[in-house]
């Protein structure tokens, strides 16, 4: 079981607008700003898409957006595209014990 | 453009030392701006982060395997390199090696080698 709760799928319509939570605990999500986005297409390296809760890399499209609320970190996928199908991941440090955790990850799925 | 690429044998047998080596290419490993981690996958299911080490050979490990882990750094060779021992089935996944910047995010992946612990 990972240490931050993601749902198992998400699904919208190429144009729509997505959100995938990450929910951890005071001690990692709720305690700090190092929350961090991934996509993974399954084969391939997994891509940084955001970082710091909030920031994206360069390169990054700006429909991917980040926040938090407290325990709970949220991605957005804005105009929902083909490609954006993929397997996402949060992570945050936590210190519990000074590490990091992942989430489960969530399949996202453009219907 | 740094990329990262694993290396390593995909199947271990159980009690003996997984060992994974990974080559950064278009970049220094020098770079002190960054750490340069392991990450592993179980089959179905989420992401564990194992350790992290500085070119300077000095490391930092997940605190549920610091006892089996060892992790090194070839700064000639630009690799760094990941030991694991008394491996079980357990630690059957696909292992990735990664770029991690100074606030615990990961801005480089390989894409990942899968290691199968089997007799």
């Amino acid at each position: 079981q990972s240490a931050l709760t993601q749902p198992p799928s998400a699904s919208g319509s190429p144009g729509q607008s997505v959100t995938i939570s990450c929910t951890g605990t005071s001690s990692d999500v709720g305690g700090y700003e190092y929350v961090s986005w991934y996509q993974h297409h399954p084969g391939k390296a997994p891509q940084l898409i955001i970082y710091d809760v909030t920031k994206r890399p360069s390169g990054v499209p700006d429909r991917f957006s980040g926040s938090k609320s407290g325990n709970t970190a949220s991605l957005t996928v804005s105009g929902l595209q083909a490609e954006d199908e993929a397997d996402y991941y949060c992570n945050s440090y936590t210190g519990s014990n000074n590490s990091v955790v992942f989430g489960g990850g969530t399949k996202l799925t453009v219907l | 453009q740094v990329q990262l690429q694993e290396s390593g044998p995909g199947l271990v047998k159980p009690s003996q030392t997984l060992s994974l080596t990974c080559t950064v290419s278009g970049g220094s490993i020098n770079n002190g701006g960054h750490y340069w981690s392991w990450i592993r996958q179980h089959p179905g299911k989420g992401l564990e982060w194992i350790g992290y080490i500085y070119y300077s050979g000095s490391t930092f490990y997940s605190p549920s395997l610091k006892s089996r882990l060892t992790m090194s750094v070839d700064t000639s060779k630009n690799q760094f390199s990941l030991k694991l021992s008394s491996v079980t089935a357990a630690d059957t996944a696909v292992y990735y090696c990664a770029r991690e910047g100074p606030t615990w995010y990961f801005d480089l992946w390989g894409r990942g080698t899968l290691v199968t612990v089997s007799s």
